[in-house]
């Protein structure tokens, strides 16, 4: 099966600028979950998606929204970009159930400027 | 709160040496715990979690409850066990601690 794959892989962008990201998860697996990789803060949870709704949220400012299709890929988006949100943004799958490992993608690295 | 602790930002060791990851975690229920690693250039990847008590890579990790800690453990390491380490608790999401890199030295 092919891995979780995440575009595009660079991003750099401006303060004030909107960007979104996209994820595609293995074949079968119906949970996308985003998380914000950063050195000081290691992998901050974003939210979760399940079959086209998000079942869980994270601490994150409402710039940063979400959406999962019918096919179970997945888009960010980040809205008014700051400084402090570059990072390396990591999308993550697994089938369905909470408790199952998370399988992750090589993640988009955003760079705010 | 549900959290996770790795109070060790650097571990460094010799080939050969015993390693020991240490992992606290903060939860009032059940926990599900998991090992996750990265080497380098490559992506995030599970290493092992405490349901299937395996032993990976020659890696272990116990859940202690009474001390919430699900510390990683290697009798010797192995130079390409260099890597980023992250300890998850797994609730009705993943939450991870801040890692801990491994550098073993020849």
């Amino acid at each position: 099966k092919a891995g979780v794959t995440q575009t595009p892989r660079y991003l750099i962008k401006t303060r004030g600028q909107q960007v979104t990201l996209s994820c595609s998860p293995i074949s079968g697996h119906r949970s996308v979950s985003w998380y914000q990789q950063t050195p000081g803060q290691g992998l901050q949870f974003l939210f979760e998606y399940f079959s086209e709704t998000q079942r869980n949220k994270g601490n994150f400012p409402g710039r940063f929204s979400g959406r999962q299709f019918s096919n179970s890929r997945s888009e960010m988006n980040v809205s008014t970009l700051e400084l402090g949100d570059s990072a390396l943004y990591l999308c993550a799958s697994r089938p369905s159930s909470y408790n199952s490992p998370l399988h992750f993608g090589n993640g988009t690295r955003l760079t705010v400027t | 709160a549900q959290r996770v602790t790795q109070p060790e930002k650097l571990l460094s060791v010799f080939k050969g040496a015993p390693v020991e990851l240490k992992c606290n975690y903060s939860y009032s229920g059940s926990p599900e715990l998991f090992w996750y690693v990265q080497y380098s250039r490559q992506r995030l990847q599970l290493l092992l979690r405490h349901i299937s008590r395996e032993s990976i890579k020659g890696f272990t990790a116990d859940l202690n409850k009474g001390e919430t800690s699900f510390h990683l453990k290697k009798p010797f390491a192995q130079e390409e066990d260099s890597a980023m380490y992250y300890c998850a608790l797994g609730t009705d999401k993943l939450i991870f601690g801040t890692g801990t890199r491994l550098q073993v030295f020849p």
